[in-house]
């Protein structure tokens, strides 16, 4: 495709399920974001791939959330035991490559709500 | 990082230019200054970013003052379209690039 691509575009989830969220960047892109955005707020980080390596996961809320992108290409969000504050969109975006002359394309989002 | 400080709203006349100010005080003198903004319910969108020399591509220009301390993005002729929030953002090397989103401008386009 000629985007970024998420999915699922929409997830309910019940309160301490776990959710798997999927994004697959344009191709040939080396870095690889994911993002959470809460109602009105900015997108705020949490982790990035170099290609299949995990550099930076300094933005993760807790031990309940886990990223791979084990080809280096599609990469997947995980969350365990989901908890209503879990609830946002979660953006992925990727770029040619590495930061910071880069630009970022981003997908439309998954917007998870745990209930 | 080189924070970055936006107004938090701004009103534009359609057909108007839109301009937006940026304030990046403390920014290296290596680091760029990038703009994207977020129309409802879509992921962020790239629009320009700029080192010192003034950009300019097809969705806008980029003004960067001579000290690299300010900035503004202009959107030369708003349409309805153009209503969104604006980031400007300036990606830290000591946070390994990254991009820091903060409050940004939403900017209303209006009839």
């Amino acid at each position: 495709g000629a985007g970024v691509s998420q999915s699922p575009r929409y997830k309910v989830a019940k309160r301490g399920q776990d959710v798997a969220l999927r994004c697959d960047p344009i191709s040939g892109h080396v870095s690889l974001f994911w993002y959470q955005q809460a109602l009105g707020q900015g997108p705020e980080f949490l982790t990035y791939f170099q290609n299949e390596a995990q550099l930076d996961k300094s933005g993760l809320p807790s031990d309940r959330f886990f990223a791979e992108r084990p080809e280096g290409s599609v990469s997947t969000l995980k969350i365990q035991r989901t908890q209503q504050e879990d609830s946002a969109v979660y953006l992925c975006a990727s770029s040619l490559w590495a930061p910071p002359n880069t630009e970022a394309f981003f997908g439309q989002g998954t917007r998870l709500t745990v209930v | 990082d080189a924070k970055t400080t936006q107004p938090p709203s701004m009103d534009c006349a359609e057909g108007r230019a839109a301009n937006l100010p940026c304030n990046h005080s403390t920014i290296s003198g290596n680091e760029y200054v990038y703009w994207y903004r977020q129309i409802h319910s879509q992921g962020p969108q790239y629009i320009i970013h700029g080192l010192k020399n003034n950009e300019t591509n097809e969705m806008a220009s980029l003004i960067i003052t001579e000290d690299r301390k300010s900035s503004t993005l202009i959107l030369p002729h708003a349409t309805l379209r153009d209503t969104a929030v604006y980031y400007c953002i300036v990606p830290a090397y000591n946070q390994g690039g990254k991009l820091i989103f903060g409050q940004g401008t939403e900017l209303s386009v209006k009839p």
